[in-house]
């Protein structure tokens, strides 16, 4: 398997701009995961879908922030209006409810600059 | 609220060394404990997996300890290679009626192997 596939890997936009951010899980996956990496505080979930059905999106920041998840397959993380504190690296990650495990399996991740 | 906590926040050891890195966490209610490896501009790679019931893994050169008791976590790496140089983070998976969102991740230590 390829693993967990994001893109872009780099993006770069102007303040007030729409952004979207996407993820292929590995295939079989039934929970896929949101999660930002800034300095200040390290790594957070966002968001986190079973099955493709939003669960708990208790650490989406503000309303400019929405995830989707059409398919198994495929999920997006939006944010408009983009503002310059959004600037992080933006992480997906799936795992797979098998036996007791839970092991969790993240993307390379998109850096997202915004100007 | 789950806090998880590494010391130090970076580490510099010559090539050949074994060293510990630390992990610590506030609230011993935990289903299992993570310890993942980034290196700068990727993705998290797992390392290691201990659920609450188990004392250690190893994997290789790599060997985790959990004490859930007494909240605290250790990964040991022996004869530390330059190839080693990353940042090290664990992460708690919290024993919330089976929530799996909550995985709690600590700001990892940076690990620079010096040849």
């Amino acid at each position: 398997d390829a693993g967990v596939i994001q893109s872009p890997r780099h993006e770069v936009t102007e303040m007030g701009q729409e952004v979207t951010l996407r993820c292929k899980p590995i295939s079989g996956h039934d929970y896929l995961f949101w999660y930002r990496q800034t300095m200040m505080r390290g790594l957070e979930l966002l968001i986190y879908f079973n099955n493709n059905v939003p669960i708990d999106d208790s650490g989406m920041p503000e309303d400019r922030f929405s995830a989707k998840m059409p398919n198994a397959s495929f999920s997006t993380l939006k944010i408009q209006p983009s503002e310059p504190r959004d600037s992080a690296v933006y992480f997906c990650a799936s795992s797979l409810v098998l036996g007791t495990n839970y092991e969790r399996y993240f993307g390379p991740g998109t850096r997202l600059t915004v100007t | 609220k789950q806090e998880v906590t590494q010391i130090p926040a970076a580490l510099s050891v010559p090539e050949g060394e074994n060293l510990v890195l630390n992990c610590s966490f506030t609230d011993s209610a935990i289903y299992n404990l993570q310890w993942f490896r980034q290196d700068p501009g990727k993705g998290l790679t797992s390392l290691l997996l201990i659920q609450s019931s188990q004392r250690e893994q190893t994997s290789g050169r790599l060997n985790a300890s959990l004490d859930k008791s007494s909240g605290r976590s250790t990964l040991y790496i022996a004869a530390s290679q330059p190839g080693d140089s990353a940042t090290y983070l664990c992460a708690v998976r919290m024993n919330y009626g089976g929530s799996q969102g909550n995985l709690i991740f600590g700001k990892g230590t940076k690990l620079s192997v010096k040849p």
